[in-house]
């Protein structure tokens, strides 16, 4: 079975410009998270869908956004970039039933590394 | 607020040696609590998860980790470390709804010496 897959693996933008990251879950997983990991911050968590749905949110501002596909796919989008949106950009997808927690394990993806400069 | 706490920044261990991580959380309800860890230039691998039931739960690679309600922890541990464990140790609690928000702590990096 196929791992996470993240495209591109590495960007470079500059500010202001916006980006836009891929995710394909593994095959049957329904639920994709997305996470940013910088060596200030750690691993913070910025959304999750499912369904196509956004369920659950983390604590950042609204210029990263997110969406999936009926086929779970995800992209996340980050726009007018700043210097601080320089980060590891993590998705990771799990089998997830609805509000119920079962082995709820997150597969992660190799990560998106973005530069902006 | 929820909060996953790795005390110790960098650690390192001789190989054979055995080997604690630290991990504290704080979270309203039960618990969701999972160690990752994360190599160089990689992703994260999942190393071990406890959801419920048996408090002492085994992983992959030889790690093993407790949880301990009264004392908030979710301890990680192997018994003779490897050169190969050297990476960087996360903890993290799941939140939000069916916990798929994961909260982690700042990690642990592990140096082993020889």
């Amino acid at each position: 079975k196929a791992g996470v897959t993240q495209t591109p693996r590495y960007l470079i933008k500059t500010r202001g410009q916006q980006v836009t990251l891929s995710c394909s879950p593994i095959s049957g997983h329904r639920s994709v998270s997305w996470y940013q990991q910088t060596p200030g911050q750690g691993l913070q968590f910025l959304f999750e869908y499912f369904s196509e749905t956004q369920r659950n949110k983390g604590n950042f501002p609204g210029r990263f956004s997110g969406r999936q596909f009926s086929n779970s796919r995800s992209e996340m989008n980050v726009s007018t970039l700043e210097l601080g949106d320089s980060a590891l950009y993590l998705c990771a997808s799990s089998t997830r039933a609805w509000d119920r927690v079962l082995s709820n394990e997150q597969f992660f993806g190799p990560g998106t590394r973005l530069t902006v400069l | 607020a929820q909060s996953v706490t790795q005390p110790d920044i960098h650690i390192t261990v001789s190989e054979g040696a055995s080997l604690e991580l630290r991990c504290n959380y704080s979270y309203g309800a039960t618990p969701y609590l999972f160690w990752y860890v994360q190599s160089p230039g990689q992703g994260l691998q999942l190393l071990l998860k406890y959801f419920s039931g048996d408090t002492l739960v085994q992983g992959i690679k030889g790690f093993e980790a407790e949880f301990k309600r009264s004392q908030s922890s979710f301890n990680l541990r192997k018994p003779s470390v490897h050169w190969s464990d050297a990476a960087e140790y996360f903890c993290a609690v799941g939140a939000g709804q069916a916990g798929t928000a994961l909260i982690f702590g700042k990690g642990t990096t592990l140096s082993v010496s020889s």
